[in-house]
């Protein structure tokens, strides 16, 4: 069955980077696009960004531009995703969640790994 | 940028209950719209996509309607298990996504 796995929770200071991992299962990783989606605490769904596992084509929300990279690795059929520069306002728990299989849309979610950023 | 807004942010209703959410986007997007159910402490899943169609093994008292600008999500007959956020998500300009801010759904 088709499983998103999260790397486990961070803290870090402002100014810091966080890296975090998606590793796919049971399915064909390169056929797929990953996004990655965040919720700050007790706040709604923001969408960041996805990544061809394909061909590593990447698309970024406006707003994160210039602080995320998106990445793959296929050999180990991992996604990361890595946030420069933190800010007390980066907190959030980030998921990963695969392109739906036949519509627009998302079919699998990573649990999700909550990045805490503080002094 | 395309803005969604949904109401309303929040509601409480009876089991069995009839439950309709709106969301609205900002300028038309077809039918580009999904409805995700979040339970607290879990991923989102997806209901309904392209605003209306019920993704496979979703029962058929959630629904989804609309086209242009505006959109509802219903709940014909409300469940225990149906308390949740739910969120609508528009792809009218993709590759890009944007989520509306959520409705939590509570039992009276």
């Amino acid at each position: 069955q088709v499983q998103l796995v999260q790397s486990g929770a961070e803290v870090k200071k402002p100014g810091a980077s966080v890296k975090v991992s998606c590793k796919a299962s049971g399915y064909s990783f390169t056929t797929y696009y990953i996004n990655w989606v965040r919720q700050a605490p007790g706040q709604g769904l923001e969408w960041m960004g996805r990544i061809s596992a394909d061909n590593g084509n990447t698309n970024y929300a406006q707003n994160l531009q210039g602080r995320v990279t998106m990445t793959t690795d296929t050999s180990s059929s991992t996604a990361y995703m890595e946030l420069r520069s933190l800010r007390s306002d980066d907190t959030a728990v980030y998921y990963c969640a695969r392109d739906h299989e036949f519509v627009v849309g998302f079919d699998y979610w990573g649990q999700g790994t909550l990045v805490t950023v503080s002094s | 940028d395309i803005q969604m807004t949904q109401s309303p942010s929040s509601l409480s209703a009876s089991v069995g209950d009839r439950v309709t959410i709106t969301c609205q986007a900002s300028q038309d997007i077809s039918y580009y719209i999904n409805w995700y159910q979040q339970k607290p402490g879990k991923s989102p899943k997806l209901l309904i996509y392209d605003a209306s169609n019920l993704e496979t093994g979703v029962p058929s008292r959630f629904s989804g309607n609309g086209s242009g600008t505006d959109f509802t999500f219903t709940i014909s007959s409300l469940q225990p298990e149906d308390i949740a956020t739910y969120y609508c998500q528009q792809f009218d300009n993709l590759p890009l996504f944007t989520f509306g801010p959520g409705t939590k759904v509570d039992i009276k």
